[in-house]
């Protein structure tokens, strides 16, 4: 069975930083793609960060580039993602995922983990 | 960036009705359309993907439609777990792009 655990959360404060872990189980880590992606209170999704299975290619939308750093571990099958320069709106639920792609299918977050709220206030 | 607009954002109906949820992308995604299902205080669950391909274990009732810039879900006899939110997903170039999201609410 697929899991996906995320870690890490909590209060901070606006201008700091926060790192969150993602430990998946039940599948072959150093195969697939992952993924991080938000949720704002009472908001829609919104795609954070993806690295590729190697870890050597790493995406961001242009929202956090240059703020947040998505890295993996394989030996450990953890994700991570680092967080600097927070800010109010990053305050969310973020989702840990497993992502396929496929050759004239696309891209998509086929497992999700069950998500972990990051609050930035003063 | 390619947008996903979908509409309605909110749809009322009853068990047993059918509805339809439609997708709007900004440029031709070439059928690279996703969708999940999203329960309140769930994560989002995968349900479609490449835009009629319905995910392992998701019950035949879900069906997804459409091509270029315009997709649709559609859910035949809705069931009492079916009344969640729903997103769609642009999955042909990053950034990967969500629609607002419609929620589908008991009548």
């Amino acid at each position: 069975e697929v899991q996906l655990v995320e870690t890490g959360g909590g209060l901070v404060q606006p201008g700091r930083s926060l790192k969150l872990s993602c430990v998946a189980s039940g599948f072959t880590f150093n195969n697939y793609w992952m993924s991080w992606t938000r949720q704002a209170p009472g908001k829609g999704l919104e795609w954070v960060a993806s690295i590729t299975n190697s870890g050597g290619s790493t995406y961001y939308p242009d929202s956090v580039k240059g703020r947040f750093t998505i890295s993996r571990d394989n030996a450990q099958n953890t994700l991570y993602l680092q967080m600097n320069s927070l800010r109010s709106e990053d305050t969310a639920t973020y989702y840990c995922t497993r992502d396929i792609t496929i050759a004239a299918i696309g891209y998509y977050f086929d497992y999700w983990g069950q998500g972990v709220m990051v609050t930035v206030s003063s | 960036d390619i947008q996903m607009t979908q509409s309605p954002t909110s749809l009322a109906a009853s068990v047993g009705e059918s509805v339809t949820i439609t997708c709007l992308a900004s440029e031709d995604i070439y059928g690279s359309l996703v969708w999940y299902q999203q329960k309140p205080g769930k994560s989002p669950q995968l349900l479609i993907y490449g835009a009629t391909i319905l995910e392992d274990g998701i019950p035949s009732r879900f069906s997804g439609s459409g091509s270029d810039t315009q997709y649709s879900l559609k859910i035949n006899s809705l069931q009492p777990e079916d009344f969640a939110s729903y997103y769609c997903q642009n999955g042909l170039s990053t950034p990967w792009t969500f629609g607002g999201g419609t929620k589908l609410e008991l009548k």
